[in-house]
């Protein structure tokens, strides 16, 4: 069964650091997700993107992130200048419709700001 | 604002006894509300959604708009249910909003 990777498992950075995080999502997929879960919080919503574009974003979500699909397959989140809140599992997720359309989630990327 | 609550952090319940997660949450719109698991050394994975008023895994959850509650119901718990529970809600059909998680421990 196809499955969302993330890669890598695990990222240790220095703060102001730059990180781009992996994602290949399902292949015939056309939603993408970020998702993230600060240590003993819930997941949270950063993005989704649709059709080369970002279709909805939150507030955590600012100038220092940004996503980009640079070929048919991977889905990148880079956080431009890391701080030490950024600290967090990182999920990425795809699907093949909006709505109430099942999500799959990958295993995460665990991110240390150091 | 939108806000998914689950009131439960820990559920601990004996093998084949009823088990019953907590989900409110607050929406004045029609939400889209789901169920999603996670198992130990797994991946996030949906359970159920109340579009498809479906049974998984012998779980069920029912829609109650007056109470703004998605609770989700099992009559016999297994072992294997062992994992953590989150309710979920989309109002755009992009981001879905988390509750807290519930995690359910069921104990021989």
């Amino acid at each position: 069964e196809p499955e969302v990777t993330q890669t890598p498992s695990h990222q240790v950075t220095q703060m102001g650091q730059e990180v781009i995080l992996r994602c290949v999502p399902i292949s015939n997929h056309l939603y993408f997700y970020w998702y993230r879960q600060i240590l003993g919080q819930k997941v949270e919503f950063l993005v989704s993107f649709y059709n080369n574009e970002i279709s909805e974003k939150s507030e955590i979500f600012d100038d220092q992130f940004s996503v980009e699909r640079p070929d048919g397959s991977n889905f990148t989140l880079k956080i431009r200048s890391t701080k030490l809140e950024d600290s967090a599992m990182y999920f990425c997720a795809s699907s093949p419709g909006g709505g109430w359309y099942e999500q799959y989630f990958g295993p995460g990327t665990r991110l240390t700001v150091t | 604002a939108q806000r998914v609550t689950q009131p439960e952090k820990l559920l601990s319940v004996f093998k084949g006894a009823p088990v019953e997660l907590k989900c409110n949450y607050s929406y004045s719109g029609s939400p889209e509300l789901f169920w999603y698991v996670q198992y130990s050394r797994q991946r996030l994975q949906l359970l159920l959604r109340h579009i498809s008023r479906e049974s998984i895994k012998g779980f069920t959850a029912d829609l109650n708009k007056g109470e703004t509650s998605f609770h989700l119901k099992k009559p016999f718990a297994q072992e294997e249910d062992s994992a953590m529970y989150y309710c979920a809600l989309t109002n755009s059909g992009y981001a879905l909003n988390f509750g807290k998680g519930t995690s359910l421990l069921v104990t021989p």
